[in-house]
């Protein structure tokens, strides 16, 4: 079965960076990948989507790359903001079973002031 | 506003008695799916439906049960074989198609025994 991998730790930022994080996966090539964010106490709300067959996309502050030599995508947020602080969820179709998403456990940004 | 209702937010459950979580979305949607969600653990598929009168089973689908009698709603039963239910579950919606759109979720319901 697919396995996802994303940092466990926190990522802690200065207001105004770059957030960089990261999803590596093992197995099969999904023909897309997604990010969500999802605050506590709340449902994962959708972000964006990126196809196999598309290197980058960009949704005002945010990017995605998908890279599936590596078998992986990043996901930046730049100028961050204190407001971007959540967990962030990446997801991957699922083969064996259509338009179902596997999700990762999720990297926790902290964006400081 | 379209979107997905979940209720109630919170649910106490006691031993051995089964519990219902409600489901509904006013999106028009075709997929429904449920999550689990344990502290430091992904999202795990629970059931999905692609279509009403149909649904399949997820990773986790042992002591739960679902029904998709109408487009807009799938609920999701509790049952007290279940061992340990005490989590975040939510439900989401999608367009089989997956344009570029997502899951849309709802916003939990945290089942707690007691």
């Amino acid at each position: 079965s697919q396995k996802i991998e994303q940092n466990s730790e926190a990522l802690n930022i200065q207001e105004g960076k770059t957030a960089t994080l990261t999803c590596n996966y093992t197995n099969y090539s999904p023909a897309y990948l997604q990010w969500y964010r999802q605050d506590p106490g709340r449902g994962p709300v959708f972000l964006l989507l990126i196809r196999e067959n598309e290197k980058e996309k960009r949704k005002e502050r945010l990017k995605v790359t998908f890279d599936t030599t590596l078998k992986q995508s990043l996901f930046h947020i730049t100028a961050s903001q204190p407001a971007d602080s959540a967990t962030y969820l990446c997801a991957l179709e699922d083969v064996r079973r259509y338009s179902t998403l596997t999700f990762g456990k999720g990297t926790m940004l902290l964006v400081s002031p | 506003d379209g979107g997905i209702t979940q209720s109630p937010k919170y649910l106490f459950r006691k031993e051995g008695q089964n519990v219902t979580l409600s489901c509904e979305q006013n999106l028009n949607h075709d997929a429904m799916y449920w999550y689990r969600q344990d502290p430091g653990q992904g999202l795990r598929l629970i059931y999905y439906s692609q279509i009403v009168n149909d649904f399949q089973k997820g990773d986790i689908a042992e002591g739960y049960s679902v029904s998709r009698e109408k487009k807009e709603s799938f609920p999701l039963t509790v049952t007290s074989a279940q061992k340990n239910p005490t989590a975040f579950y939510l439900c989401a919606s999608s367009d089989l198609a997956l344009t570029n759109y997502g899951y849309t979720f709802g916003s939990g319901t945290r089942l707690t025994v007691v």
